[in-house]
């Protein structure tokens, strides 16, 4: 079965920094996606890990530890656009499965 | 890049009717198309993969007499709501899978919010 698990909510102001932690134990792995989305909205695809170790992209940056079955989201410099829910996604068997996702709230 | 269309968008039916959902690839053939369920401040559940041609495959404990899902062409899937009852209202998404993609592989709709009332 799969278990993907994630901070229900975090709170943070404006500039700041947040990490959002993920762990998991699947029983196929082909990579971990992160997505954000906005109340009502589709997920919209943030970053892609497969090999360990970290990926920048602007503002947001992804890291993987596949022996440890974990992974994490850090979002720079937030913005107030920013206040979504942030979802942990393994693909295992050519699917996906998603976390419970984590709301994020940036304060001004 | 890809682009996902589902419709409608929103929908509110009377209990005992069915609702039919379309989803769209507009710019690539997904030859696999998915369903999911969203419950308000839940997670994505997966409710079944379409296969272009093929039957779809459930997830356990998703009905397939009550939800019906149909992938007749390359760029079409349809899931259908049968006799919708008032605990079926959710938020539905689909997702495509663009074949000899990696990274952006996955791309989803929109979204449609079902009210049964």
């Amino acid at each position: 079965g799969q278990n993907i698990d994630q901070p229900t909510e975090m709170t943070a102001t404006e500039g700041a920094i947040v990490q959002i932690n993920c762990t998991y134990q699947t029983s196929g792995f082909n990579g971990l996606f992160w997505y954000q989305q906005h109340a009502g909205e589709a997920p919209t695809f943030l970053s892609y890990n497969v090999l360990d170790g970290l990926e920048e992209k602007g503002r947001f940056s992804s890291f993987l530890s596949r022996s440890k079955g974990y992974s994490y989201l850090l979002l720079k410099e937030l913005q107030m656009k920013d206040s979504a829910s942030y979802l942990c996604a393994v693909e295992g068997d050519y699917k996906l499965s998603f976390g419970a996702g984590t709301t994020v709230t940036v304060r001004a | 890049g890809a682009v996902v269309s589902q419709h409608p968008s929103r929908v509110i039916c009377k209990s005992g009717t069915s609702v039919k959902i379309e989803c769209r690839s507009l710019d690539f053939q997904a030859t696999t198309m998915f369903w999911y369920r969203q419950f308000p401040k839940q997670s994505l559940m997966l409710m079944a993969t379409s296969n272009e041609g093929s039957k779809a495959t459930y997830e356990q404990g998703v009905e397939k007499d009550k939800f019906l899902i149909n992938h007749a062409s390359l760029t079409l899937s349809t899931l259908t709501v049968t006799s919708a009852h008032p605990e079926d209202s959710s938020f539905y998404i689909c997702s495509a899978l663009e074949p000899g993609l990696r990274v952006y592989a996955y791309t989803f709709g929109s979204g449609t919010r079902l009210t049964v009332v």
